[in-house]
């Protein structure tokens, strides 16, 4: 079946502009987390949806990042005036309910500042 | 302040030998481990997992260890393969009331398993 897709792949935007990136998770899938991984570093974690439940935000590094999932499907990860330190890999995750651990990745959005 | 280390960025080793990755952990609140593999341009795959009630999982190939007193795991991999050759990721996870399994992850380690 269709795993976790995400766009754009890659992203190239000046210093101060937004940007979004789309993540559609694995159908049936409840549980949803955003991560980024900067150079040289391991998986960051970002924001958490599970269903109809509050996210869990702690991982926001500043208020200019924001996350969206409509209707327990689709997520959207919205960064406000860039700055180059926001240049990472983002990756979306998935998994089928909240008590799983294991979670379904798609191939990231690569997003350079410059 | 790292929880999850992955101290060797790099391993090289040759066909058919035995792959040993390891991870460190400073939470005590950790208790479920996993290890993910990652290839160029793609996302991390799970790969094999395991709850700290238990000191080792075997699957295939692939084998975790896990030393609780010590915090450190391992992942050994016999006989490795060329097609091993990957980024491989520690994760671990603390149940946290309910409301989430967030992953923490190490650096990572890139194996490659030469012909």
């Amino acid at each position: 079946g269709a795993g976790v897709s995400q766009s754009p792949s890659n992203k190239v935007t000046e210093k101060g502009k937004d940007v979004e990136l789309r993540c559609d998770p694995i159908s049936g899938h409840t549980a949803l987390y955003w991560y980024r991984q900067s150079l040289g570093q391991g998986l960051e974690f970002l924001i958490y949806f599970q269903g109809n439940s509050a996210p869990d935000k702690s991982g926001l590094p500043s208020d200019r990042f924001s996350a969206e999932r409509t209707g327990g499907s689709v997520s959207t990860l919205t960064i406000q005036r860039t700055q180059q330190e926001d240049s990472a890999v983002y990756l979306c995750a998935s998994s089928l309910r909240q008590t799983s651990y294991e979670q379904y990745f798609g191939p990231g959005t690569r997003l350079t500042v410059t | 302040d790292q929880q999850v280390k992955q101290n060797s960025p790099s391993l090289s080793v040759q066909e058919g030998r035995i792959s040993i990755l390891n991870c460190d952990y400073t939470n005590s609140m950790f208790d479920y481990f996993l290890w993910y593999k990652k290839y160029p341009a793609e996302g991390p795959t799970f790969l094999i997992s395991i709850s700290s009630i238990k000191d080792k999982n075997e699957d295939g190939r692939f084998t975790v260890f896990l030393n609780k007193s010590a915090k450190h795991l391992s992942l050994h991999i016999v006989p490795s393969q060329p097609g091993d050759s990957a980024v491989y990721f520690c994760a671990a996870s603390a149940y946290s009331g309910g409301s989430n399994y967030k992953l923490t992850f190490g650096k990572g380690t890139l194996l490659t398993v030469n012909p």
